[in-house]
This record gives C-alpha cells, sequence and structure tokens, in this order.
C-alpha cells in the first residue's frame, strides 16, 4: 500500500526566503505526482503535476522536482511571501489504482 | 469550464439525519472521485468511479455511506443515518481517463453533524 510522508509538518519563514517543502513515497511504481496547495476553509488548488518520466516542473516562483527510484520530491518556493502561507499538500497516483494517495501536508506560514 | 462544482458548501444537520453530498465533474472526464478530510485521519478517497461505473468502494467506512453516479455529469455521496464522527469536508475530484493526467478538485462540502 502507498504511503506519503510530508516532512516538516508545518514551517516558519521570514518574507523573502526560499524554502523546499518535501514529500516521500514507498512506493515507486507511480503514473505522477501532485502538488496542491489549500487555503483554510478552501479546497485543493492544483500547482504542479509531475509525470513518472519528468524529473521536474516549474511554475513562476514554484520548482517540483521528483526523484521515482528514490521515492522523493520536492517543492521549492522561491522568494517567498505573505500570500505563499498555506498547507501544501503532495499526491502521488501509482499502482493500479487512478486514485490519488495524500500526504498529510505542511503548513507554511511566510511571515511579513 | 467551471471545473468541478459540489452542493452544498455547508452543511449542518442533527445526527440520525440523512445528508445528500452532490458533485458535478468537468465535461469529459472519466474519473470521478470522493474524498473526505478530517484533521486526525488528513485525506482520504472514500470512492471512485469510471465512467459512472463505481470502480474501488474500499474505502467507504461503513454501510451508512453510498455513493452512485447515474450519469456523466453528475454524483452523489449520501450518509444515511448521520452520525457526528462523520462531521468532515468532504471532497469530488475528477480527471480524464489517460493515466497521467491531473486531477481537479471541487471546492468541497463541510459537513457538521450535531
Amino acid at each position: 500500500k502507498q504511503e506519503v510522508t510530508q516532512i516538516p509538518a508545518a514551517l516558519s519563514v521570514p518574507e523573502g526566503e526560499n524554502l523546499v517543502l518535501n514529500c516521500s513515497f514507498t512506493d515507486s511504481a507511480i503514473y505522477n505526482l501532485q502538488w496542491f496547495r489549500q487555503d483554510p476553509g478552501k479546497g485543493l488548488t492544483s500547482l504542479l503535476l509531475i509525470q513518472s518520466s519528468q524529473r521536474e516542473q516549474t511554475s513562476g516562483r514554484l520548482n517540483a522536482s521528483l526523484d521515482k527510484s528514490s521515492g522523493r520530491s520536492t517543492l521549492y518556493i522561491a522568494a517567498s511571501q505573505p500570500g505563499d502561507s498555506a498547507t501544501y499538500l503532495c499526491a502521488v497516483k501509482g499502482g493500479s489504482a487512478r486514485q490519488l494517495t495524500f500526504g498529510s501536508g505542511t503548513q507554511l506560514t511566510v511571515l511579513p | 469550464d467551471a471545473g468541478v462544482i459540489q452542493s452544498p458548501r455547508h452543511e449542518v444537520t442533527e445526527m440520525g439525519q440523512e445528508v445528500t453530498l452532490r458533485c458535478k465533474p468537468i465535461s469529459g472526464h472519466d474519473y470521478l472521485f470522493w474524498y473526505r478530510q478530517t484533521m486526525m485521519r488528513g485525506l482520504e478517497l472514500l470512492i471512485y468511479f469510471n465512467n459512472n461505473v463505481p470502480i474501488d468502494d474500499s474505502g467507504m467506512p461503513e454501510d451508512r455511506f453510498s455513493a452512485k453516479m447515474p450519469n456523466a455529469s453528475f454524483s452523489t455521496l449520501k450518509i444515511q443515518p448521520s452520525e457526528p464522527r462523520d462531521s468532515a469536508v468532504y471532497f469530488c475530484a475528477s480527471s480524464l481517463k489517460v493515466r497521467g493526467t491531473e486531477a481537479f478538485f471541487g471546492q468541497g462540502t463541510r459537513l457538521t453533524v450535531v
């Protein structure tokens, strides 16, 4: 059974700092990995999707990497802003299933 | 497309009552998923459909939970009778048939059972 772990559970940084969020998964037979953002009381917003054949994806200040063999992904946020404060969730799709398996998330606070 | 649409956004009901949550997936998507999010257990898959057919309902917690997808544009998740421990945010998501495609989530229904 796929298990997804995110470390740290919470992170607080000053505005302008670059930061890295970590995600690890136990079964490397994945189709893709998706990073989401969730604001308090809101739904999930997809940030980046990395296919199993890709090494990284970039969108603006966000860069996500994937090392399938080691079961790891990172989300890099450059020049963080208070508006980046949210919970970031990592999810993998793989095996015989079509559903996503989620990590428990990293709650990010960017201090002005 | 307006994205995945869920209704209601908030639902407060008394224990023992029937609750029905609704979802309209993105047009053309073949897969529909129901997830539940709680503080204790995070996001968990309840059930998913492929072309309106339930494929895996192993995540449905009890017989009190049931889900249907009568057509490609509508799905319901029903809880009968509801209990306070069912209080959670319920998300619906949809994706295309191709394995590597992105999943899109609705805004969720926050259910409170008192």
